[in-house]
């Protein structure tokens, strides 16, 4: 089956720089990838998707992009804000496979005044 | 758009004890919908996932079990609780690819 990797599995930034969070996946039949955001308590929530077709694809302060040769993903952020600060997950499906999603394990990002 | 509904929020059980979460969806028809498990600072754990009615899919052994009585209604439940069932129990239901999370459960076992 499908195996997610997310790193790091922890992330300071001091507000305004950027983050960069990089997850790796084993199945080259992975066609739809995610990013949840979770605060403290809270469901995780969905905050950008990216398609096998697509490349890269923003979002105002969010981008992601995708290496399909090398199976690969990244969440981009940038000039970072308090509010940022938050698990982050990414995870990838099959779309075939009735949309199961496999996840990461978590970045903990944490924006410093 | 999909609006995915749990309860209760918030539940306190002895260790033995059964349980019953459920978890409703609306403004989608025939959704798959799941149930993840989450421990205090860990990662999401997909335990059951449902294409339609009746149809339930296991994927970790465990003392918990699914049910899909209706197209828009799946439930978690347990006969005997054991401690390391706490967690964050959340709901998730898909529209077209994406997957959306309900409010969750957090159960504590004592």
């Amino acid at each position: 089956g499908e195996n997610v990797e997310q790193h790091p599995s922890t992330l300071s930034v001091q507000e305004g720089d950027s983050a960069v969070i990089k997850c790796t996946y084993s199945d080259s039949a992975s066609n739809y990838f995610p990013w949840y955001k979770q605060e403290l308590g809270k469901r995780p929530q969905l905050i950008i998707d990216i398609r096998s077709n697509v490349g890269e694809k923003k979002d105002q302060r969010i981008a992601v992009t995708l290496n399909k040769t090398a199976k690969h993903f990244s969440l981009h952020i940038t000039e970072t804000q308090p509010e940022d600060s938050a698990v982050y997950f990414c995870a990838a499906s099959i779309k075939a496979a009735g949309n199961k999603l496999t996840f990461g394990g978590g970045t903990r990002v944490l924006v410093k005044p | 758009s999909q609006t995915i509904h749990q309860w209760p929020a918030t539940l306190v059980q002895p260790v033995g004890s059964p349980l019953s979460l459920e978890c409703t969806v609306e403004g989608t028809s025939n959704p798959n919908l799941y149930w993840y498990r989450q421990a205090a600072g860990r990662g999401l754990q997909l335990l059951f996932y449902s294409v339609g009615i009746g149809q339930i899919s296991s994927e970790v052994p465990q003392n918990l079990s699914a049910s899909r009585p209706q197209d828009r209604q799946f439930i978690l439940s347990s006969k005997k609780l054991l401690l390391s069932d706490s967690g964050f129990y959340l709901c998730c239901g898909d529209s077209t690819d994406t997957q959306y999370f309900g409010p969750g459960t957090r159960l504590t076992v004592l």
